[in-house]
C-alpha cells in the first residue's frame, strides 16, 4: 500500500480562479478527512466523508468549497472563486472505523498534502 | 467544548538531551489521544495513541507518553533526543459526538548539535 496519495503537491494559482485537489486514500479505509493548515497552526477539520456520504462539514467550508467522493474512494476538494486567504496547506488522511460508529479511536494516515497559494 | 493546549510554540535542545512536550486537554469523558510528528513540507505522522488501558504508551523513534486525568495532560516525552527528531509535534482529541479531530498549535522543536 502507497500510503495516502494526494495531488498536486504544489498549486499556485491568481485570485479568483477555481482549484480542485485530489485525494486517494489507503484503499481499505472508508473513512476520508480534509483538513487545513495554515501557518504556525495546527490542522483544522473541514469535512468528513464515510465511504462516499459526507457527513460532516466544519462552518469553515464556505460555499466556495465543495468536497466529493464518488464511489467511496478518492475524494476532490474543490475551491472556487479563491481568495488570498485561502492559501494554506490542505491535508488529506484516511482511517478505518466501523460504519455508523462516532467513536474517536481511529487512528488517522495523512498524506503529505498540497499547498496552495493564491497571489 | 473540546479543546487542546500545546503551551510551548518552540522548544530548543542539545542533541542528547531529555525531552519532554506538553499536551492539556479539555474533555469530558476519558479521551483518546493521539500525538502526531510532522517534518517540514510533509503530511503528520501517528507518534502514539492513547486509548485505554496503561497510561504510559511507547510509541515510534523511541517517543513515549503518559495520560494522566487528573492534570488533563498527556506530555510526550524521549529521554535523548536526535538531531532528525526536529519537527513539529501535533497533540489531538476526538470532538465527542462529532467525526472530526482537534489539534494543538504545535510544538516546534530545534535540536542544537
Amino acid at each position: 500500500d502507497t500510503g495516502v496519495s494526494q495531488n498536486p503537491r504544489h498549486k499556485i494559482t491568481k485570485r479568483g480562479q477555481n482549484v480542485t485537489f485530489r485525494c486517494d486514500p489507503i484503499s481499505e479505509h472508508n473513512r476520508l478527512y480534509w483538513y487545513r493548515q495554515t501557518l504556525g497552526q495546527g490542522p483544522e477539520f473541514l469535512t468528513y466523508f464515510q465511504n462516499e456520504a459526507q457527513l460532516e462539514k466544519s462552518r469553515l467550508l464556505s460555499d466556495r468549497f465543495s468536497a466529493e467522493r464518488p464511489k467511496g474512494s478518492f475524494s476532490t476538494l474543490e475551491i472556487q472563486r479563491t481568495e488570498q486567504g485561502d492559501s494554506a496547506m490542505y491535508l488529506c488522511a484516511s482511517s478505518q472505523g466501523v460504519s455508523g460508529s462516532i467513536s474517536g479511536a481511529n487512528v488517522l494516515t495523512f498524506g503529505a498534502g498540497s499547498r496552495l497559494t493564491v497571489l | 467544548a473540546q479543546s487542546v493546549t500545546q503551551p510551548d510554540i518552540h522548544i530548543t535542545v542539545s542533541e542528547g538531551a531529555s525531552l519532554e512536550l506538553r499536551c492539556n486537554y479539555s474533555y469530558g469523558a476519558t479521551p483518546y489521544l493521539f500525538w502526531y510528528v510532522q517534518s517540514p513540507g510533509q503530511g503528520l505522522q501517528l507518534l502514539l495513541k492513547y486509548f485505554s488501558g496503561d497510561t504510559l504508551v511507547q510509541g515510534i523513534k523511541g517517543f513515549e507518553a503518559e495520560f494522566k486525568r487528573s492534570q488533563s495532560s498527556f506530555n510526550l516525552r524521549k529521554p535523548s533526543v536526535h538531531w532528525s527528531d526536529a519537527a513539529e509535534y501535533f497533540c489531538a482529541v476526538p470532538y465527542s459526538g462529532t467525526y472530526k479531530y482537534i489539534f494543538g498549535t504545535g510544538t516546534r522543536l530545534k535540536v542544537l548539535a
